[in-house]
């Protein structure tokens, strides 16, 4: 079936440093992708969706400065957490619908992100 | 925001059947029922989804009362691996945003 792949899975750098998530549909088109972030023993918060050329949609609260979302292509989005630091460690998951076949959202396995 | 309501947790014997109730009085005529869960550290897992019609599929069934106020879940033979948890969303359709409430954390027990 379809899957939504996410890449590195895990990842931990210094405070200041940014640092780029890629989310990719492995066998389907997917003009919509959203983005989440998850903090221990919570639920998934819903952060932007980010849609193929053109800006992507900020949930309320959420800086569109500090995260910036990319979708250059049918197939991949990036979310980029500019000068990461410690209170921006979080788990990152991506999500994409299969609107051609109207397939349910598939989920990424998410990026455990920790900044020191 | 979400407008679902589960209980924060659930145990259930192994074996047994695991029952997993969602209220959502808001729903609109035109939202669908999803049901996903997530095992610790992994992203969310589609189960099923309905819109007023009950749905049965390997994994487990939906049941979605009359009035579309609220549906159940039902694992029907709890193992170990479905520790996990499990949440109910509501949504016109799978191209729209998903906002998730807290979910319902289910242990099965040996």
């Amino acid at each position: 079936g379809a899957v939504v792949s996410q890449h590195p899975s895990r990842v931990i750098c210094k405070s200041g440093t940014s640092v780029k998530i890629e989310c990719r549909s492995l066998d389907f088109q997917a003009t919509t992708m959203f983005w989440y972030r998850q903090f221990p023993k919570k639920s998934l918060m819903l952060m932007a969706t980010s849609n193929e050329g053109s800006k992507a949609t900020y949930e309320q609260g959420v800086e569109k400065d500090k995260f910036l979302i990319n979708h250059a292509s049918l197939t991949l989005s990036t979310l980029t957490v500019t000068s990461a630091h410690p209170e921006d460690s979080s788990f990152y998951i991506c999500s994409a619908p299969d609107l051609g076949s109207n397939q349910p959202q598939h989920f990424g396995d998410g990026t455990r992100l920790s900044i020191l | 925001d979400a407008k679902t309501t589960q209980p924060p947790s659930m145990d259930c014997a192994e074996g047994r059947a695991a029952n997993l109730p969602c209220n959502h009085s808001t729903i609109s005529g035109n939202e669908y029922v999803y049901w996903y869960r997530q095992i610790h550290s992994q992203g969310p897992q589609y189960i099923i989804h309905g819109l007023k019609n009950n749905e049965t599929n390997e994994m487990a069934s939906l049941i979605i009362t009359e009035d579309r106020k609220s549906s159940t879940l039902i694992l029907p033979h709890a193992t170990l691996r479905d520790t996990a948890v499990y949440y109910c969303i509501v949504s016109p359709n799978t191209g729209n945003q998903f906002y998730f409430g807290t979910g319902t954390s289910l242990t099965v027990i040996p």
